[in-house]
């Protein structure tokens, strides 16, 4: 079946230390997106990419680093600049202009 | 993107139909309406979007008012698997990049 599969589904990091979050999409398209959720609260953007070895920052990139070098994949690297990265992140992709996004079913990061 | 308000929380009985209002009073002639839900701990799932046209899929129907400043969806035989928060979102979707602005939603509680 095609979709977007995130990795890991929980994922716990030290004080100090870099991680990466994974995002693969079959699907076969070519926007990509990470977006941070907080308890209670709604979606906030991090970082998107319309093709490959092309992104932008969104609202919060501060903290954050991505890259694009597959058209199938989209890792989120959240590193030690970012002090409050406990959240639930979600990962989403998009074909065309009037398709809507597809998410994945998020890594929730938390601290050591 | 337009501004939407939604009900905190609803319930609805197994079985029947449950009717999700949304209002986006301040709505632009070139912004879709789409709806997504989110089950606890998951990515939101796309549910379904329109313009002016009521629309239905296999999943709901979404009922756009004539002045498009309101709308609803209808999950026509609500299960309890269909206990989400439901989001309601305006947005152009011929942008550069259309990140997806989510609200607090509608707490939809299916009851057995």
């Amino acid at each position: 079946d095609g979709g977007i599969t995130q990795s890991p589904k929980y994922l716990f990091r030290k004080e100090g230390q870099n991680v990466t979050l994974s995002c693969e999409q079959n699907l076969n398209h070519d926007a990509m997106y990470w977006y941070r959720q907080d308890p209670g609260q709604g979606l906030r953007l991090i970082y998107y990419s319309q093709i490959v070895n092309d992104f932008q920052k969104g609202d919060i990139a501060e903290g954050y680093s991505v890259s694009r070098e597959k058209k199938e994949s989209f890792p989120l690297t959240v590193t030690s600049a970012q002090k409050n990265p406990t959240a639930f992140y979600l990962c989403a992709s998009r074909q065309g202009w009037l398709q809507p996004q597809h998410f994945g079913d998020g890594t929730r990061l938390s601290i050591l | 993107d337009a501004k939407t308000t939604q009900p905190t929380s609803m319930d609805c009985a197994e079985g029947r139909a449950a009717n999700l209002p949304c209002n986006h009073s301040t709505i632009s002639g070139n912004e879709y309406v789409y709806w997504y839900r989110q089950i606890h701990s998951q990515g939101p799932q796309y549910i379904i979007h329109g313009l002016k046209n009521n629309e239905t899929n296999e999943m709901a129907s979404l009922i756009i008012t004539e002045d498009r400043k309101s709308s609803t969806l209808i999950l026509p035989h609500a299960t309890l698997r269909d206990t989400a928060v439901y989001y309601c979102i305006v947005r152009v979707a011929m942008t550069s990049y259309d990140k997806v602005i989510f609200g607090p939603g509608t707490s939809l509680s299916v009851i057995p």
